[in-house]
């Protein structure tokens, strides 16, 4: 079974400070990570995704196979980074079709 | 202007009755699935189909059906039997060979009173 685990609900940074929120996952074979992100009042959509090894809004995450970690980390937080971030899986073979996610982090970047 | 649209946003349904909320799409994307999510809980999924007239049960299948009778549209039908409806549904969708492109709904919010 795979599964994806985000062990912070709530996270409150000061603008400036550097964020890292955490994503553990667990699954025998090769997996995709991705991370998800829904601002207020908007749509979830794709924020980045490990195969790519990309930066998106100043974001990056690496996939660490031997802590089974694909923790997302920017240097400075901004305001408008507070959201909704969700870790997600996509396993191989038979469970490929589907995105595993986790139950999410709330970021909060105050001012 | 493409995209993922779910019907209503809103939707108030009293304890008994079965309700259907509505997602259409014009990517012309095979593979459509629903979401539930609650504060807390993330996203977990409810059904999916990855071609027309196919449909499968994901984690939380229990008192929800679907139907897949035209490629655009993926209704939820959310019945009676489904113990604690109130929640946030969003319907997805994703092209084949993109497996990590999903597109999402705005979602439906559902309230039992």
């Amino acid at each position: 079974a795979q599964r994806v685990t985000q062990p912070e609900k709530l996270l409150s940074v000061f603008k400036g400070a550097p964020v890292e929120l955490k994503c553990n996952y667990s699954y025998s074979g090769s997996p995709e990570l991705f991370w998800y992100v829904q601002y207020s009042r908007q749509r979830l959509q794709l924020l980045l995704r490990h195969i790519s090894r990309e930066s998106i809004k100043g974001f990056t995450a690496d996939l660490n196979k031997g802590e089974t970690s694909f923790h997302l980390k920017k240097p400075f937080a901004q305001e408008e980074d507070s959201a909704m971030y969700y870790c997600a899986l996509r396993g191989s073979g038979a469970g490929s079709y589907q995105l595993t996610f986790g139950k999410g982090t709330k970021l909060s970047v105050i001012p | 202007d493409g995209g993922i649209t779910q019907s209503p946003k809103y939707l108030f349904r009293k304890e008994g009755q079965n309700v259907t909320l509505s997602c259409e799409q014009n990517l012309n994307h095979d593979a459509m699935y629903w979401y539930r999510q609650d504060p807390g809980q993330g996203l977990r999924l409810i059904y999916y189909s990855q071609i027309v007239n196919d449909f499968q049960k994901g984690d939380i299948a229990e008192g929800y059906s679907v139907s897949r009778e035209k490629k655009e549209s993926f209704p939820l039908t959310v019945t009676s039997a489904q113990k604690n409806p109130t929640a946030f549904y969003l319907c997805a969708s994703r092209a084949t060979g993109e497996a990590y492109g999903y597109t999402f709904g705005s979602g439906t919010r559902l309230t039992v009173v």
